[in-house]
Parts: structure tokens; C-alpha cells; sequence
């Protein structure tokens, strides 16, 4: 079984462009959690899509957008990029409903944005 | 907002020891996991813990919910190399809340 690909692995970016970063879940997963990591504040949620609907989201400003097609993909977009904003970005995806009180998050290996 | 505290926030031992890091919280979590980070690769679940007193083996990993289900602790026994890496807890509060992370502990097993 496939686990969760993210894509892409690195990227550097300038200050004020904007990036998206893209998530294949697990077959059969409609969940799908973005997280924010960096050395100072750790794991960060940043927003959850189930079957291409936001259902949660994290304290992030509104430079930090995402969205779920119907294959259960999902990408995350970041506009005005500023430097704080360099970080890994993990997905995970979930069982339907599972993650939230017991499941398991599947991870990705994580895109790390550098922005300079 | 409920938050997790983890500590300590960093722990290097020599192959062989035994340790045991905690994850502390005021707010009370329907379940508590634990999960290990390698350099370059996401977490990867450990444990799952729901019942407060709980205690779950995992070989050489001892992991317990507090009574309370406020808190918990990770113990490892004869701790090797393989073993080294970030490890951090997530607390799930209600239904419909999204796991919370702690900062994390970061272990480093010496040869």
C-alpha cells in the first residue's frame, strides 16, 4: 500500500510569492491534516479537508489557504510568503472519522519551504 | 486551547540506558498517542492510549495514561541507536478536535 506522497520535497522561495504544495493520501483515506513543524513551535494544525470540505482549521492568517478534489488530493497554498513562513509541511491522511478521537495519522515525508 | 507540554526537551544516553520522557497537559484528552520522527520522514505512530490508568507495551517501550488522562510517559528500557529520534505526543480533546502536539523530546541513543 502506497503511503502519503507530498510533493514537492524542497523548495526555496522569496518573500511575497506564494506557493502551493500537493498531498496524495492513502488509498481509501478521505481525510486529509496539514501541519505547520518548526524548531520553535513544533507540530502546528494548520486545517483538515474530509471529502473536499474543510472541517477544521488551525489559528494560521488567511495567506494560508488549502482545498480536497474529489480523489481525496490535496494541495495547500501559501500567498505573501514572508520569511516565518519557512517551515516543513507535513500532510496526513486519515480513515474516515478515525483520526479524530483514535485513529492514526498516516504522514508524508513533509515539503520543507525555505523562504528568503 | 489546550496545549501539551513535553519534557525533557532534550535527552542524550548512552546504548544500553533506560529513560522515560513525559507529556503533561491541564486539559483532560478523550485519547493520547505518541508518535517518533526520523530526520527527513514524518511521525509515525507509536501507541495509542484512551483509558486513564492505562499501560501498553511495545517491546521495550512502556507507555502510560495518566488517571486523570492529562498526562503520560514513555519509558524505554536498554535503549539502542534505532531509537533516536524526535518523539512527541498528540492529545484528541472532544469529538470533532483535532489532534493537539506537544514540542516534542528529542532522543539520542550514543553507540
Amino acid at each position: 500500500k502506497a503511503g502519503v506522497t507530498q510533493t514537492p520535497r524542497y523548495l526555496i522561495k522569496t518573500r511575497g510569492q506564494q506557493v502551493t504544495l500537493s498531498c496524495s493520501p492513502i488509498s481509501g483515506h478521505r481525510s486529509v491534516s496539514w501541519y505547520q513543524q518548526t524548531p520553535g513551535q513544533g507540530l502546528q494544525f494548520l486545517f483538515e479537508y474530509f471529502s473536499e470540505t474543510q472541517r477544521n482549521k488551525g489559528n494560521f492568517p488567511g495567506r494560508f489557504s488549502g482545498r480536497q478534489f474529489s480523489n481525496s488530493r490535496s494541495e495547500m497554498n501559501v500567498s505573501t510568503l514572508e520569511l516565518g513562513d519557512s517551515a516543513l509541511y507535513l500532510c496526513a491522511s486519515a480513515f474516515p472519522d478515525s483520526h479524530l478521537n483514535t485513529g492514526e495519522l498516516f504522514f508524508g515525508e513533509g515539503s520543507r519551504l525555505t523562504v528568503l | 486551547t489546550q496545549l501539551l507540554e513535553q519534557s525533557p526537551q532534550f535527552l542524550s544516553i548512552q546504548e544500553g540506558e533506560n529513560l522515560t520522557v513525559y507529556c503533561n497537559s491541564s486539559s483532560v484528552f478523550s485519547s493520547l498517542q505518541w508518535y517518533r520522527q526520523e530526520p527527513g520522514e514524518g511521525p509515525v505512530l507509536l501507541v495509542t492510549v484512551v483509558t486513564g490508568g492505562e499501560v501498553k507495551k511495545l517491546k521495550r517501550l512502556t507507555f502510560q495514561f495518566g488517571d486523570a488522562r492529562k498526562d503520560s510517559s514513555l519509558h524505554i528500557t536498554a535503549a539502542q541507536p534505532g531509537d533516536t529520534g524526535l518523539y512527541l505526543c498528540a492529545g484528541a480533546g472532544n469529538y470533532g478536535q483535532n489532534f493537539v502536539f506537544g514540542p516534542g523530546t528529542r532522543l539520542s541513543v550514543l553507540p
